[in-house]
Formats: structure tokens, sequence, C-alpha cells
């Protein structure tokens, strides 16, 4: 079974601070994902990566940036978290074509 | 890029009912259409996709048609169960053509009451 893990469930940060979110998935995907999930507004992309490295912005992507220094494992990077971005955060992973593999979620708010 | 809308936010059915949830999407190049659901506490899980060469695919309690001229496509869960209340999303491509990346619908809530 693919298995898509994401390093906290939730997380409490303030105004300002630098927040990581990770995302490890175990099963050789080319392809990694960050959404952004709101009441109404459905899955949103953040950023998009189909390698080591390589990167694409997605459909919200300012305020954030990613990082892919291994094919496992995806950063989503708030340099400097506001309130605007409290929400639910998913990532997903995908081989080159098809059905994505999504993530528990990680429940992000900032005070 | 395409645009994908998804109706009704919100579905509360009785327990062995059927409930139908529909899409429209705006390219009509798109070919392929993955159904997701999503538990609470959990990330979202295909349950279903159809590609543009079918009408119908099904399985079990589950199908999906799709209208290409009318370019929508709908979900249908018949003899419903508590287990099917979840979020359900569609998708179609961001891309005609390519699969990569996935547009989502804004969710459809399901409830099933006993």
């Amino acid at each position: 079974d693919v298995k898509v893990t994401q390093s906290s469930r939730y997380l409490v940060k303030r105004t300002g601070e630098k927040v990581f979110l990770e995302c490890v998935q175990d099963m050789d995907h080319e392809n990694m994902f960050w959404y952004r999930q709101d009441p109404g507004l459905g899955l949103r992309l953040i950023y998009f990566s189909y390698d080591v490295k390589m990167k694409e912005k997605g459909d919200i992507p300012e305020g954030y940036s990613v990082s892919r220094e291994k094919k496992e494992r995806f950063s989503l990077i708030l340099e400097s978290a506001s309130t605007n971005q409290t929400s639910m955060y998913l990532c997903a992973s995908s081989k080159s074509w098809g059905t994505q593999y999504f993530g528990p979620g990680t429940r992000l708010t900032v005070l | 890029g395409e645009n994908v809308e998804q109706h009704p936010s919100t579905l509360s059915v009785q327990e062995g009912d059927s409930a139908v949830i529909k899409c429209t999407y705006s390219d009509s190049a798109s070919n392929y259409f993955p159904w997701y659901k999503q538990e609470l506490g959990k990330g979202p899980q295909l349950i279903i996709d159809i590609r543009s060469n079918v009408g119908e695919k099904k399985d079990q309690r589950i199908a999906v048609t799709l209208n290409k001229t009318a370019k929508h496509f709908s979900l249908h869960i018949t003899e419903t169960q508590p287990e099917d209340s979840a979020v359900y999303f569609c998708a179609a491509p961001k891309i005609a053509g390519s699969a990569r990346q996935l547009t989502f619908g804004s969710g459809t809530q399901l409830t099933v009451l006993p």
C-alpha cells in the first residue's frame, strides 16, 4: 500500500514565524503535491514537484515555498506565517500519470 | 486551465436511498475524471475514475457517468450506507491531455441518515 505521511496532524504557530510542513512518500513516486483545503473552496494546489529539485507553482503559491532535496520528501515552507494561512494542508504523491495518494493532512492554526 | 464546478455542496439522504453528485468542466479536451472520497480525519482517496472513451463505469454500489457533449460527469451511489457519509470531490486534468495535475471541485458533504 502507498503510504504518504505528514510530520504533524495539528500545528499552532504565531504570526511571523517560519513554518515547515514535511511530507514523505514510500512508493518512489515522481510527482508530489501540496494542497490547501478550505471549506467551500475544495483542494487548491499550492506547489507541485515532478522530480528532485524541480517545482512548479500551483494556483495559490503566494506566501509559500517548497523544497525537494530527495525523491521521497517534499517540504512546504511558510516564510512568515500569517493568519490567512490558517488552513488544512494536504500532501499527495503520484506516479507519472493518474491516481494521487494523499496524506492525512496537517491542520495549521496561525495566531 | 480547467475549471470544475461541483453541486450540491451538501446532500443528505436516508439510508438505502441513492445519492447523485454532479460536476461540470470547461475544457472539452479533458479526458480523465476521477472521484475522491474524504472521510473524517483522513486525506482524500480515489474511489472511481472514468476516461473519455466510455460513458459509464460501475464498481459495486458506485457508478460514474460522463456526458462529453454537455461537459458534465456525475457520481451515483446506490443503496447508501452510513459509511458512505464523507466529503466527495470530483476532478479533471488541469491541462487537457495530461492527468499529472488535477483541478478539484469544491466538494460535496454527503450525510447518510439512519
